[in-house]
């Protein structure tokens, strides 16, 4: 089974920060990369697709890259509302979410 | 627009059996295939079940392979999660989630199941 291993498990950021979150799986997935967001209360919601690609009608501050083996997330110019918990999830053998990561403003 | 609504859950004893469901609307149901995702309260995701758009290909995580069954009717717009040797540990609130290549693209809002005596 594939592990994806995310970090931070928390952050604590400022408004207009720029924030950069990741996500190292155990072993190759390619592009079958994805971010959600899950506000609370709320169901999670996709970000990111294909490693990189942005999903309909998120803002363009959300970007997805990958390098090597390591995927990020990265938010430019933190807003208020992009408080919550983000997941990563490898889609290419099952699904395997990262653990999350715990976004909160300073 | 697309809507998943799970309905089904419940407070359910240990051992025994429950059955959720999942109606989608506002996109062709059969075209797409669709998961179970749950959450423990207070913790991550964890994927649970898949089911390809004509019931050709399941999946189950290996936690639940054995006890819980996903299946789904197309002329019913409607995806289905069997949960049998229900445990304590199967308290979660579940999602079904549409799936698009290997992404999840759309989300209910989640059916709460409780397994407590």
């Amino acid at each position: 089974d594939i592990q994806m291993t995310q970090s931070p498990a928390s952050l604590s950021a400022s408004l207009e920060e720029i924030v950069t979150i990741t996500c190292q799986p155990s072993q190759d997935i390619g592009n079958y990369l994805s971010w959600y967001q899950q506000k609370p209360g709320k169901s999670p919601q996709l970000l990111i697709h294909s490693a990189t690609s942005l999903a309909d009608g998120v803002p363009s501050r959300f970007s997805g890259s990958r390098s090597g083996t390591q995927y990020s997330l990265k938010i430019n110019r933190l807003q208020v509302e992009d408080t919550g918990i983000y997941y990563c999830l490898q889609g290419y053998s099952a699904y395997t979410f990262g653990a999350g990561t715990k976004l909160e403003l300073k | 627009e697309v809507q998943l609504v799970e309905s089904g859950g419940g407070l359910v004893q240990p051992g025994r059996s429950l059955k959720l469901s999942c109606l989608a609307s506002g996109f062709t149901f059969s075209n797409y295939g669709m998961n179970w995702i749950r959450q423990a309260p207070g913790k991550g995701l964890e994927w649970v079940a898949s089911i390809s758009s004509s019931s050709s290909y399941i999946y189950y995580a290996d936690t639940v392979k054995g006890r819980f069954t996903i299946s789904r009717d197309n002329a019913k717009n409607t995806l289905y999660l069997q949960m049998t040797s229900l445990r304590s540990e199967d308290t979660a609130l579940y999602y079904c989630a549409r799936k698009h290549a290997s992404v999840m693209d759309a989300w209910g809002q989640g059916a709460s199941v409780t397994v407590s005596s």
